[in-house]
């Protein structure tokens, strides 16, 4: 059973950096790609970020390119979301997830992140 | 970027009855496209990929439709566990991108 527990959320200043952690379990997390796509207060799904297996070829969101940078560790089964710069309307629950299918399939529970002066 | 908008915004049902949603692209996405089931403290769930296909355990009164920039999910016979919130996705072009959301509440 695939599980993804993500982690690093939290109450961050205006301008501030965080990093997300995603772990997986019950998957082959060196051979899956990983997105992240949050869901801020009272709106809808937004993608943010994927990052290929193999290649570890990058995409972003207009939104966060130049700010957040995926990155992966498959021997420790870890995806991680590096956050700088970090506005209010970055304000949401960042989840992960795995690429089965060409579209993010298994999903965590999220990580809440509040950027807040 | 690739724009989806679904309709209705949200859509009144009984249990037991149909429930069509609506998503439209600005151009084309072929068949890149996706369904998700959001419940309030849940992982939003995948339902249906690239249009028309469901995804592992999936009950069969989740079927969707469509290519081009005209998709449709249908819900053939609304369970008390499927009022939520729906959301297209596409995977045509890069960045991915989601539609607005249609909420499925009880009538």
């Amino acid at each position: 059973q695939v599980q993804l527990v993500e982690s690093g959320g939290g109450v961050v200043q205006p301008g501030g950096s965080l990093r997300l952690s995603c772990v997986g379990s019950g998957l082959t997390f060196s051979t899956d790609g990983m997105h992240w796509v949050r869901q801020a207060p009272g709106k809808g799904l937004d993608w943010v970020a994927f990052i290929r297996y193999g290649t570890n070829n990058q995409y972003y969101a207009d939104s966060v390119r130049g700010r957040f940078t995926i990155s992966r560790d498959n021997s420790r089964n870890t995806l991680y979301l590096q956050m700088n710069s970090l506005r209010a309307e970055d304000t949401a629950m960042y989840y992960c997830a795995n690429n089965v299918y060409d579209f993010p399939t298994n999903w965590g529970q999220g990580t809440l992140v509040t950027v807040s002066s | 970027e690739i724009v989806l908008t679904q309709s209705p915004a949200t859509l009144s049902v009984s249990p037991g009855e149909r429930a069509t949603l609506s998503c439209r692209a600005s151009q084309s996405v072929s068949s890149y496209l996706g369904w998700y089931q959001l419940k309030p403290g849940q992982a939003p769930r995948l339902l249906i990929y690239d249009a028309s296909n469901r995804a592992s355990g999936i009950p069969a009164r989740f079927s969707g439709s469509g290519s081009g920039t005209d998709f449709t999910l249908t819900i053939s016979s609304l369970e008390p566990e499927d009022f939520a919130v729906y959301y297209c996705q596409q995977r045509s072009k890069w960045p991915l991108t989601f539609g607005g959301g249609t909420k499925v509440e009880i009538k």
